[in-house]
């Protein structure tokens, strides 16, 4: 099974700021399937980012995936104020799927 | 526009069977994609539970395997799941999605259903 580590555990920034967030695999991605999704309370996820650096249909361009193998970020250019909630990574390279225990974006 | 819908009992008594429902509209269950189901206590992480496609052909988390089984019914549009044996760790909201087969991109959920919570109790 693939473990994915998720970098920082939380992340304090302002408004406007870039976010940056790190997705680490115990073992290469097949085919970069790595995934990034949004949650907010009392929501079910959102998905933003599939294939690694592919956006899902409607996520605005100041979300964008990169990264290969085992190390995969999600920046975010502009931090905007729905844009604070946690973030989690996902991978189906191999089964089972996996995801990462996330990153809490919160307001500083 | 896509919509899953859970649905089932909220409340389960321990080492008895959790079985919900997700209802799909807007979509064909037959049109390609996968459905599956994901699970995530209060609090806490998402864990995948296993997926079935259209044809009946399922695939579980190894973790669960031995006590889930997930069916669809095509002439309902709708896939539902069944875990026997559940403890009270096992309270959690679970959650209905659709992903892809793989070699599109991966097996992305691209649309969730609300989510239901279940609790486990005595």
């Amino acid at each position: 099974e693939i473990v994915l580590t998720q970098s920082p555990g939380t992340l304090s920034l302002s408004p406007g700021e870039r976010a940056t967030l790190s997705c680490r695999a115990s073992q290469s991605v097949s085919s970069n399937y790595l995934a990034w999704y949004q949650q907010k309370p009392g929501q079910a996820p959102r998905l933003l980012i599939y294939g690694a650096s592919s956006r899902a249909t409607g996520i605005p361009d100041r979300f964008s995936g990169s990264g290969s193998g085992t190390d995969f970020t999600l920046t975010i250019s502009r931090l905007e104020p729905e844009d604070f909630a946690v973030y989690y990574c996902q991978q189906s390279g191999s089964s089972p799927f996996t995801f990462g225990p996330g990153t809490k974006v919160d307001i500083k | 526009q896509v919509q899953l819908q859970e649905s089932g009992p909220r409340l389960v008594k321990p080492s008895e069977t959790l079985s919900l429902t997700c209802a799909v509209s807007g979509y064909s269950i037959s049109s390609g994609y996968h459905w599956g189901w994901i699970r995530q206590p209060p609090g806490k992480g998402l864990e995948w539970i296993g997926s079935i496609y259209y044809s009946g052909t399922t695939y579980y988390n190894p973790s669960l395997k031995s006590r889930v089984t997930i069916s669809v019914d095509t002439s309902k549009s709708q896939f539902s799941l069944k875990l026997s044996s559940v403890t009270a760790a096992e309270t959690a909201v679970y959650y209905c999605a659709r992903h892809p087969g793989a070699g599109t991109g991966g097996c992305y959920f691209d649309y969730w259903g609300q989510g239901t919570l279940v609790t486990v109790s005595s």
